[in-house]
């Protein structure tokens, strides 16, 4: 069974840094690739972050690019978000998402997802 | 990057109509286009991928259609657990990018 579990969320004040983690079970890293998704409060669904499965490739959305590094422990099936320069406009539920497999990106496993708040 | 725009923005639906949803990418993403649906507090769920394809567990009452840059979502006759927020979102290259959403309520 397929389980995805993010924690780490927590309140940071604005220049903060925070890391989050995806701990995943059920399927291995290299078979699939697996990104963050974030939501903002009220807003909509905005995907942030990819690792891919087979190799060490990441990929980033503009809007994140240069503050957030994605990087992945094999052994101990998790994946991480490291947060720095955070501001107000990364306040989000902070998801972690399975894609199908390596090049089919369309998420059939998503985590609860954990909260992100950053104000002073 | 690829643009995905949804329409409408909210669409007022009786239970046991008919609904359709709409989603258009700035560029052809081919026939990799997934919709999930979300409801308040919760994660999304996969409805669709590759355009037309059901997800496991998801009634045939949700069926999808489209290619290149118009898709589809139509529910055929809403139940009350239908309604939520439903999202495209295109995985034909990267970045990945989701469309705005459309929130479907009881008339």
């Amino acid at each position: 069974e397929v389980q995805v579990l993010e924690s780490g969320g927590d309140l940071v004040e604005p220049g903060g840094s925070l890391r989050l983690s995806c701990a995943v079970s059920g399927f291995t890293f290299d078979t699939c690739d697996v990104s963050w998704v974030r939501q903002a409060p009220g807003k909509g669904l905005e995907w942030v972050s990819g690792f891919r499965g087979n190799g060490d490739k990441t990929y980033y959305a503009d809007s994140v690019k240069g503050r957030f590094t994605v990087s992945r422990d094999n052994s101990k099936n998790t994946l991480y978000l490291q947060m720095n320069s955070l501001r107000a406009e990364d306040t989000a539920v902070y998801y972690c998402a399975k894609g199908y497999r390596t090049g089919w990106n369309y998420f059939d496993f998503w985590g609860q997802g954990t909260l992100v708040t950053v104000s002073s | 990057e690829i643009v995905m725009t949804q329409s409408p923005a909210t669409l007022s639906v009786s239970p046991g109509e008919g609904a359709t949803l709409s989603c258009r990418a700035s560029q052809t993403v081919s026939s990799d286009l997934a919709w999930y649906q979300q409801k308040p507090g919760q994660a999304p769920r996969l409805l669709i991928y590759g355009a037309s394809t059901r997800a496991t567990g998801i009634p045939a009452r949700f069926s999808g259609s489209g290619s290149g840059t118009e898709f589809t979502l139509t529910i055929s006759s809403l139940q009350s657990e239908d309604f939520g927020f439903y999202y495209c979102q295109h995985y034909n290259k990267w970045p990945l990018t989701f469309g705005g959403g459309t929130k479907v309520e009881i008339k």
